[in-house]
């Protein structure tokens, strides 16, 4: 049983477009997160979710919206998508804010 | 803003030696965490810290809050060839605020 799963694992468009990446979590985990991991490995946390508020929401462009429809789901909307938004983006998962994070497999976006 | 400083950056050892790497950092940290990510993976969890100066180990791994709570080291004693990855500490200055170090890329040398 996969805890944490991100659909779509791999996704490529062309600028300009609009899309999004969904995330489930089996845990009955709180709080939801997504991270943006760049070229260089570095990951940077965006959004945070607990019980479906929002509680972290780090210096993201406005293009990008987190959506909890339920404590299970945190999906991620990119309007008007961009060269620069080329990334793996990743979900986790904790209990509580502030323990620890299981992530999800990731999804690779390529913006051509 | 808060940094974390991991070093080392990237490491090549030899198949069976002891690994040690660690992260740094000018603010104080409520709690650590240790990741190890595949390629195409997402990171995994190895160990969780919360107190200062806790030691907790995980098979070969040993990890330690430091006492003074702006570090943290992990170390893998006899490396096997699956031990290579990217491994990546995490720190939670407030239940809220998480950052990661930048990794340690490991490699083992044929």
């Amino acid at each position: 049983d996969t805890a944490v799963s991100q659909t779509p694992k791999y996704l490529v468009t062309q600028m300009g477009n609009d899309k999004s990446i969904k995330c489930e979590q089996n845990l009955g985990h709180d709080t939801m997160y997504w991270y943006k991991q760049d070229s260089k490995k570095f990951l940077k946390i965006m959004f945070s979710y607990n019980n479906k508020e929002l509680i972290i929401n780090e210096t993201v462009p406005n293009r990008f919206s987190p959506k909890s429809p339920d404590k299970a789901h945190l999906n991620l909307h990119i309007n008007s998508l961009e060269l620069g938004d080329s990334a793996v983006y990743f979900c986790a998962s904790s209990q509580l804010a502030g323990g620890e994070q299981y992530f999800g497999p990731g999804t690779r976006l390529t913006v051509t | 803003g808060q940094q974390l400083n991991q070093s080392p950056q990237s490491m090549f050892i030899q198949e069976g030696e002891d690994v040690s790497m660690n992260c740094t950092s000018s603010s104080i940290f409520n709690t650590w965490l240790w990741y190890k990510q595949d390629p195409g993976e997402g990171p995994v969890l190895l160990i969780a810290l919360y107190k200062a100066g806790e030691l907790t180990s995980n098979g070969r791994l040993t990890a330690q809050f430091g006492i003074t709570r702006k570090d943290s080291f992990l170390n893998i004693s006899a490396s096997i060839p699956s031990d290579v990855g990217i491994y990546f500490c995490a720190g939670y200055s407030s239940a809220s605020k998480i950052i990661f170090g930048s990794g340690t890329r490991l490699s083992i040398r044929p």
